[in-house]
């Protein structure tokens, strides 16, 4: 069965800082990988995926992804905070029938 | 904007009742995702339909059935509703065809139920 681990329930990083959210999952093939960020009140909104091919993928709003299939894991990185990106992130992986498993989220809170 | 529309946003009811919730899929994705987002458990899969029909089924309860009509929305029926079933509802669709499957969600706003 698939399933998807996300270590840390809450990071807090400073302004301007850089920023690195971890995701470990596991599935028994080649998985189709994604992070979600959700704001309060909203629905998850998708910043990047990654299907194949070159492990670091570019997403929205700055935020890149690394895939290491040694490690089986798929860690979220900003180089360069904002306070817009307080929020909640959720690292999903896709398998049959598109069933997304996503992890517990990390909830981001950015100090001024 | 997901283009994926949940009506409503708010529902408050008491235990015992049903609910039904409505979604409307961005315009050209055939498959709809139920999910329920709470504080214990986290975002659940429930459900999913592809083109009218149903593709899988994750932890759905008993008494929650969901159905997708020709014009592709889709509404979720809650029934016999306990206080452990509040929680945010989200609807989400995909533009996934009968060969593939994993493509990204694009979620809606959700419906937050409140069951006193």
């Amino acid at each position: 069965a698939q399933s998807v681990t996300q270590p840390d329930i809450h990071i807090t990083v400073s302004e301007g800082a850089s920023l690195e959210l971890r995701c470990n999952y596991s599935y028994g093939a080649t998985p189709y990988l994604f992070w979600y960020v959700q704001s309060p009140g909203q629905g998850l909104q998708l910043l990047l995926k990654y299907f194949s091919g070159d492990t670091l993928v570019q997403g929205i709003k700055g935020f890149e992804a690394e895939f290491k299939r040694s490690q089986s894991s798929f860690n979220l990185r900003k180089p360069s905070v904002h306070w817009s990106d307080a929020a909640e992130y959720f690292c999903a992986v896709a398998g049959y029938a598109g069933k997304s498993t996503f992890g517990d989220g990390t909830t981001l809170t950015v100090k001024p | 904007d997901s283009g994926v529309t949940q009506t409503p946003k708010h529902l408050i009811t008491a235990t015992g009742q049903r609910v039904t919730l409505r979604c409307s899929p961005r315009s050209g994705d055939l498959s709809v995702y139920w999910y329920q987002q709470s504080l214990d458990q986290g975002l659940q899969f429930l459900i999913q339909y592809y083109n009218g029909e149903e593709r899988a089924k994750g932890n759905i309860l008993e008494r929650f059935s969901a159905q997708q009509f020709p014009d592709l929305h889709s509404e979720l029926n809650l029934s016999s509703l306990e206080l452990g079933d509040s929680a945010l509802y989200f609807c989400a669709s995909s533009v996934d065809s009968a060969s593939s499957y994993n493509s990204p969600l694009h979620f809606g706003n959700g419906t937050r139920l409140t069951v006193t």
